[in-house]
């Protein structure tokens, strides 16, 4: 069965200084994986994705993930947060079925400190 | 103009009314979906729709239902509402030949 867990629902940082969201994800077949990005009042908006290609995947906004099936992880990083980071972030798993379904994780808040 | 919109934005109803959110599309995808969201549990599949004619239940449909007038159309509706059904709502859209999903701006619901 696929699963997302996203250690730690909340996590905060100082602007400039280094973003990392957690997420380990378990499937019984190769995965594609997602992070999404919600602002405040606004639907999921698709910050990257890893489709089986490149394992370091580059996103909107200066975010970037990186694959690595030793560690089922899918970590999200970014080196220089911005105050306009502020938003919750969610990772998400394919259903490996030949269906287009996502599993999402519970998400992480994050906040950015001036 | 945005590529998916649900209607309404927000909503207040009373417990036992029945309820219809709407979902429009023009990115011309097949595929749509139904989630609900609620805080500390992430986003849940209601209902899946991968044309006119093929519409499966997710991981939480008790108490939902749902119809694709169009393909460009999917509602979702409480036939009696109950208070825990009070939750922000996602329609998302995709391509058959892609996982990416693409979603509306919500649907806050509130059942009192």
């Amino acid at each position: 069965a696929q699963s997302v867990t996203q250690l730690g629902s909340h996590v905060s940082v100082s602007e400039g200084a280094l973003v990392l969201l957690r997420c380990n994800y378990s499937s019984s077949v190769p995965p594609y994986l997602f992070w999404y990005v919600q602002y405040p009042n606004q639907g999921l908006q698709l910050l990257l994705k890893y489709t089986s290609a490149a394992t370091l995947v580059k996103g909107i906004n200066g975010f970037e993930a990186e694959f690595k099936k030793s560690e089922t992880s899918f970590h999200l990083t970014k080196p220089s947060a911005h105050m306009s980071d502020a938003a919750e972030y969610f990772c998400a798993v394919t259903g490996g079925t030949g269906a287009n379904n996502l599993f999402f994780g519970t998400g992480t808040r994050l906040t950015v400190i001036p | 103009d945005a590529d998916v919109t649900q209607t309404p934005r927000n909503r207040i109803t009373k417990t036992g009314k029945r309820i219809m959110l709407e979902c429009s599309q023009t990115k011309g995808h097949d595929r749509m979906y139904w989630y609900r969201q609620d805080p500390g549990l992430g986003l849940r599949l209601i209902y899946y729709s991968f044309d006119v004619k093929d519409i499966n239940k997710g991981e939480i449909s008790d108490g939902y239902s749902v119809s694709r007038q169009a393909q460009a159309k999917f509602s979702l509706s409480l036939e009696s509402a109950i208070p825990n059904q009070t939750a922000l709502y996602f329609c998302a859209t995709s391509d058959s030949g892609s996982y990416e999903q693409y979603f509306g701006p919500g649907t806050r619901l509130t059942v009192t």
